[in-house]
């Protein structure tokens, strides 16, 4: 149990384009889910924490214009990266919180690629 | 952003070795502190977690240590394996907030 899925597992983009991220736990409900973002040989780095049927929540330094979350349901959140550019470049990882325990389990990760 | 912090950066061990990697935090409110294993171009998975009302969770060859007073907790592995080479974050957080994680621990078992 407690799967976590993400969709689509790498993307490459020209710059300039919108590309959306699905977040879904499978076998689970998650009111609240969060985005991560990590770069090579670095830790995860909190951007978002997403509520189902409220606005998400941004960390400090993240664009929330840019960074569009969707969180629709008690199994879905996506991700909308806006007008990526290659600074965008990097791996994006969503995390689910069982609504029935204090323990979040993460998605296998999304690789953004913006040309 | 509340930190942890984690230590070593790297570590090399031989086939059977019990690497520990430490790490420490500085919030008290946090009441659930997780390790995760991450392998290249993967999300991070679950290794094993404790809540501070105890000193030592054991599961398999993973142990977890925790001080409370001293606000450290550690990660043991016993008879190290080639396939336990990763990297191995430390995370903590209060219920219903996000995660706090470490650097990370880049874990190399030799054979």
């Amino acid at each position: 149990g407690a799967v976590v899925s993400q969709h689509p597992s790498r993307v490459i983009c020209k710059s300039g384009t919108s590309v959306k991220i699905e977040c879904r736990s499978l076998d689970f409900q998650a009111t609240t889910m969060f985005w991560y973002r990590q770069f090579p040989k670095q830790s995860l780095m909190l951007m978002a924490t997403s509520n189902e049927g409220s606005k998400a929540t941004y960390e400090q330094g993240v664009e929330k214009d840019k960074f569009l979350i969707n969180h629709a349901s008690l199994t879905l959140s996506t991700l909308t990266v806006t007008s990526a550019h290659p600074e965008d470049s990097s791996f994006y990882i969503c995390s689910a919180r069982s609504d029935r325990a204090n323990e979040q389990f993460f998605g296998p990760g999304t690789r953004l690629t913006v040309l | 952003q509340q930190q942890v912090k984690q230590s070593p950066q790297s570590l090399i061990v031989q086939k059977g070795g019990i690497p520990i990697i430490n790490c420490a935090y500085e919030n008290t409110a946090f009441d659930y502190f997780p390790w995760y294993q991450q392998f290249p171009g993967k999300g991070p998975a679950l290794l094993i977690a404790i809540r501070p009302d105890v000193s030592e969770k054991k599961e398999g060859r993973f142990t977890i240590s925790f001080n409370k007073s001293a606000k450290q907790f550690s990660l043991h592995i016993m008879d190290s394996q080639p396939g336990d080479s990763a990297t191995y974050f430390c995370a903590a957080n209060q219920a219903g907030t996000a995660l706090i994680f470490g650097k990370g621990t880049t874990l190399s078992v030799s054979s």
